[in-house]
């Protein structure tokens, strides 16, 4: 059975203090690993799509990485706006839907 | 921008009955989705579908079913509202596969309260 583990659950950062959050993974054959945003009581935002072990992509103060086995979202320098849940999910070769994470809440204080 | 829209934000119910939720999305998406979220549950798909009258159950079908009549609506039904149903429903379209990158976009998501 495919799983996706975040962490961690919970995440409190001061304004500017970079950090990482984790996404690990076991699939029977990935295709795509995708990272959300998610503010209170909203729908997810999507941010990006990894495909291959090695990939990177940045937007803004955010940088999604992706190894054979997790996948990592780096906050540079964050700022309050940057507070929210992110979710990460993944698909497997060959099917539509995806699996989600259970999400880290990041919370940036001024 | 890809838009898909949840016909409401709200919605409070009576145990017992029947409730419809709609999604409408405007992209000629073929895949449409329902997810219902839980605190400390992340989300979990509920059903989905790959083409207009096709459907597939998710991981907790169980007292939900849906309609795919026309390619950009998929509609959430609940045959019997019942309290274990309270949470925040989300809808969500994507791409087929083969047809370029099969991200999912959501709308902005149902919370429904069952009394």
């Amino acid at each position: 059975e495919d799983q996706v583990t975040q962490s961690p659950e919970a995440l409190r950062l001061q304004e500017g203090e970079s950090s990482s959050l984790n996404c690990s993974y076991t699939v029977s054959g990935l295709r795509g690993l995708f990272w959300y945003r998610q503010d209170p009581g909203k729908g997810p935002e999507f941010l990006f799509t990894l495909y291959s072990a090695g990939e990177e992509k940045e937007k803004e103060r955010l940088k999604a990485t992706l190894t054979k086995k997790e996948s990592f979202l780096h906050i540079t320098a964050p700022k309050p706006e940057d507070s929210a849940t992110y979710l990460c999910a993944v698909q497997v070769v060959n099917d539509y839907k995806l699996s989600f994470g259970a999400g880290t809440t990041v919370t940036v204080r001024a | 921008d890809v838009k898909v829209t949840q016909s409401s934000r709200y919605l409070v119910k009576r145990t017992g009955e029947k409730v419809f939720l709609e999604c409408v999305q405007d992209m000629d998406h073929e895949n449409m989705f329902w997810y219902r979220q839980d605190p400390g549950l992340g989300l979990r798909l509920i059903y989905f579908s790959y083409d207009v009258k096709m459907k597939e159950k998710g991981d907790i079908p169980e007292g939900y079913s849906v309609s795919r009549e026309k390619k950009e609506r998929f509609s959430l039904i609940l045959e019997s509202a019942s309290t274990n149903q309270t949470s925040m429903y989300l809808c969500a379209s994507s791409l087929d596969l083969g047809r370029g990158d099969t991200e999912a976009f959501f709308g902005q998501g149902t919370r429904l309260t069952v009394v």
